[in-house]
């Protein structure tokens, strides 16, 4: 079965600083992986997809992930944090197609002045 | 397109009450989710439905919760009776498959939730 570990539950940066939200996953064969972000009172919204071919994906708002599949790790990475990036982060993994996405935890992040 | 529209966006109630949410998806989407959010379980997707029929309902987590798919603009999500335990934020999503690998069918589009609380 596929599963998705958020080891981070909570996580504070100062804005201007560098992030990185860590995402593991457990999945039999090539996975489909996602980043989306909830703000308060929000649905989720995509960040950015990796599905195949170069492994460093580029999403919106100036997130990155990379998929390092020795690892089984797709962390998210954005070099200079912005107040308004406080919010929640869900990574995903879904065997492709129409098939169940599985959610992990979610990552909180706080950004402080 | 207004993105996918859920109502209401929060429901207070009385344990034993009929309790239904609705979803209106994006038009052309021809994949729609309910997922439940909570503090200790996280994210979890109750059932699906694609072209409105649903798919996979092993989400559900009784008999109490039912969901139709009248047609392709149309979803609820009903609890009777419902339980304390309920309390959770409700989330509709949609989404459609462009075709071959790889597809767009799990890239989705969340509504913005219905909060319920059920005293």
């Amino acid at each position: 079965a596929q599963s998705v570990t958020q080891p981070d539950i909570h996580i504070t940066v100062s804005e201007g600083a560098s992030l990185e939200l860590r995402c593991n996953y457990s999945y039999g064969a090539t996975p489909y992986l996602f980043w989306y972000v909830q703000s308060p009172g929000q649905g989720l919204q995509l960040l950015l997809k990796y599905f195949s071919g170069d492994t460093l994906v580029q999403g919106i708002k100036g997130f990155e992930a990379e998929f390092k599949r020795s690892q089984s790790s797709f962390n998210l990475r954005k070099p200079s944090v912005h107040w308004s990036d406080a919010a929640e982060y869900f990574c995903a993994v879904g065997p492709g197609g129409y098939q169940k996405v599985t959610f992990g935890i979610g990552t909180k992040l706080q950004v402080i002045p | 397109d207004a993105g996918v529209i859920q109502s209401p966006r929060h429901e207070v109630t009385e344990m034993g009450q009929e309790v239904t949410l609705r979803c209106k998806p994006i038009s052309g989407h021809d994949y729609l989710f309910w997922y439940r959010q909570t503090m200790m379980r996280g994210l979890e997707l109750l059932i699906y439905f694609n072209n409105n029929v649903p798919i996979d309902d092993s989400g559900m987590p009784e008999d109490r919760f039912s969901a139709k798919m009248p047609n392709a603009s149309f979803s609820t999500l009903k609890i009777q009776p419902s339980e304390p335990r309920d309390s959770a934020v409700y989330f509709c999503a949609s989404s459609f498959e462009v075709g071959q690998r790889p597809s767009g069918a799990n890239v989705l589009t969340f509504g913005a939730g219905s909060r319920l609380t059920v005293l």
